[in-house]
């Protein structure tokens, strides 16, 4: 168990519809990072949060947005959903925003997208 | 941007024995990351082992080990004595040390099988 959690396990809904996932960070980590990875693909960088504020972003789509609040847990908004959206989408936290940080994964959501 | 690639889709070893997961990465950056991550059934990401490209010794962890070449921008993961608990896909991923973030590029992952 990484410390890192995130809700819900599971996600099933339609295309057009708003969704949004939840990640709680390792306590005391003020970096939270959001990936995606689809069917048999690696792991894709979507967006980073450090103490609330964005610090970096990668293949984010616009119709996806995120926002880390202050009590640092994160919420990532997928919208429009198509169902090439459907993934497994990844949390990770690490104590601050060095390159030296280990990364802590969540154990991940998985959006059905049909 | 930095690529990582993963050759080997999926790969097999006999229980005990050792097997070599190849990648190799492309980046312009003279300092940075090196990391192998293992996936389980249940999905969760694990640091099996991490190298930073300013060390030129080879990262071990137990029965993990890498095979670092910083001018063939290869990085490859040897497991030693293989267990049924290593089956699982490993992904290889590259991060930078840019202070503008220090999200991972990762490879497509090798599907790891272990044969009792």
């Amino acid at each position: 168990d990484s410390g890192v959690t995130q809700t819900p396990k599971h996600l099933i809904t339609a295309t057009g519809q708003r969704v949004t996932l939840r990640c709680s960070p390792r306590s005391g980590d003020l970096s939270v990072y959001w990936y995606q990875q689809s069917l048999d693909q690696g792991l894709q960088f979507l967006i980073q949060y450090y103490n609330g504020e964005e610090r970096a972003k990668g293949n984010i789509l616009e119709r996806f947005s995120a926002q880390q609040f202050p009590d640092l847990h994160s919420e990532l908004n997928l919208s429009s959903l198509e169902l090439g959206d459907s993934a497994l989408y990844f949390c990770a936290s690490s104590e601050r925003t060095s390159s030296t940080d280990t990364q802590y994964f969540g154990p991940g959501t998985r959006l059905t997208v049909l | 941007a930095q690529t990582v690639t993963q050759s080997q889709p999926e790969m097999s070893v006999q229980e005990a024995e050792t097997v070599t997961l190849s990648c190799t990465y492309d980046t312009s950056e003279s300092d940075y990351y090196l990391f192998w991550y293992k996936q389980p059934p249940s999905r969760q990401m694990i640091l099996v082992i991490r190298q930073e490209a300013y060390k030129q010794q080879n990262a071990t962890e137990n029965r993990f080990s890498v095979n670092f070449q910083k001018a063939a921008k290869s990085f490859s993961l040897k497991i030693s004595d293989s267990q049924l608990g290593d089956a699982a896909m490993y992904f290889c991923a590259y991060r930078s040390t840019a202070p503008t973030g220090n999200q991972f590029y990762f490879g497509t992952g090798t599907s790891l099988t272990v044969i009792p």
